[in-house]
């Protein structure tokens, strides 16, 4: 058990709806980060964020967007899904980014069916 | 760019055998940190090892190991005594000093014949 907390597991929708997937970090980190896994496209960085601050952004689709919270909990918004998002969705967390030594640990993930 | 390449689709081992799985990556950088994940068909993404690219020892963890080659911009890892436990997709990923993301390769899918 990585300490990083992801609901819901499995998440079926259907094209142009939208969904929020949640993310609990570990325990005492601040920074938070999002992956999309799909097929084609493999893992692929998303968005960061620390101590509520977004820090980097990666690949990630206008109709997507983030955000964490004070208690450091973050969501990631997918709207007017399409079935191309389908796709496996990482939540994961490290303690102080400015020290890129820091292991990054993963949740189980967010599966996303879009139909 | 920095990129990482896992040249190896697909390996197999029989079981209680050792086994090496191959990642190499394109950087410019001098100081950065390379990982292997394991991905078990549960799907989470589970870190097996991590190397730091300004030591020359090469990390150990168990029956895991690395041969990291800096100037050949290699990272091999090899499992000892492979077990049924090892079967996963495995992920070579790197991160450079002072980023915030991983960059991962395509994977590896690590079947274990008993």
């Amino acid at each position: 058990d990585s300490g990083v907390t992801q609901t819901p597991k499995h998440l079926i929708t259907a094209t142009g709806q939208r969904v929020t997937l949640r993310c609990s970090p570990r325990s005492g980190d601040l920074s938070v980060y999002w992956y999309q896994q799909s097929l084609d496209q493999g893992l692929q960085f998303l968005i960061q964020y620390y101590n509520g601050e977004e820090r980097a952004k990666g690949n990630i689709l206008e109709r997507f967007s983030a955000q964490q919270f004070p208690d450091l909990h973050s969501e990631l918004n997918l709207s007017s899904l399409e079935l191309g998002d389908s796709a496996l969705y990482f939540c994961a967390s490290s303690a102080n980014p400015g020290s890129s030594g820091n292991t990054i640990y993963f949740g189980e993930g967010s599966w996303l069916t879009v139909v | 760019a920095q990129t990482v390449t896992q040249s190896q689709p697909e390996m197999s081992v029989q079981e209680a055998e050792t086994v090496t799985l191959s990642c190499t990556y394109d950087t410019s950088e001098s100081d950065y940190y390379l990982f292997w994940y394991k991905q078990p068909p549960s799907r989470q993404m589970i870190l097996v090892i991590r190397q730091e690219a300004y030591k020359q020892q090469n990390a150990t963890e168990n029956r895991f190991s690395v041969n990291f080659q800096k100037a050949a911009k290699s990272f091999s890892l090899k499992i000892s005594d492979s077990q049924l436990g090892d079967a996963a997709m495995y992920f070579c990923a790197y991160r450079p000093q002072g980023a915030q993301k991983l960059v991962f390769g395509q994977g590896t899918r690590l079947t274990i014949n008993p």
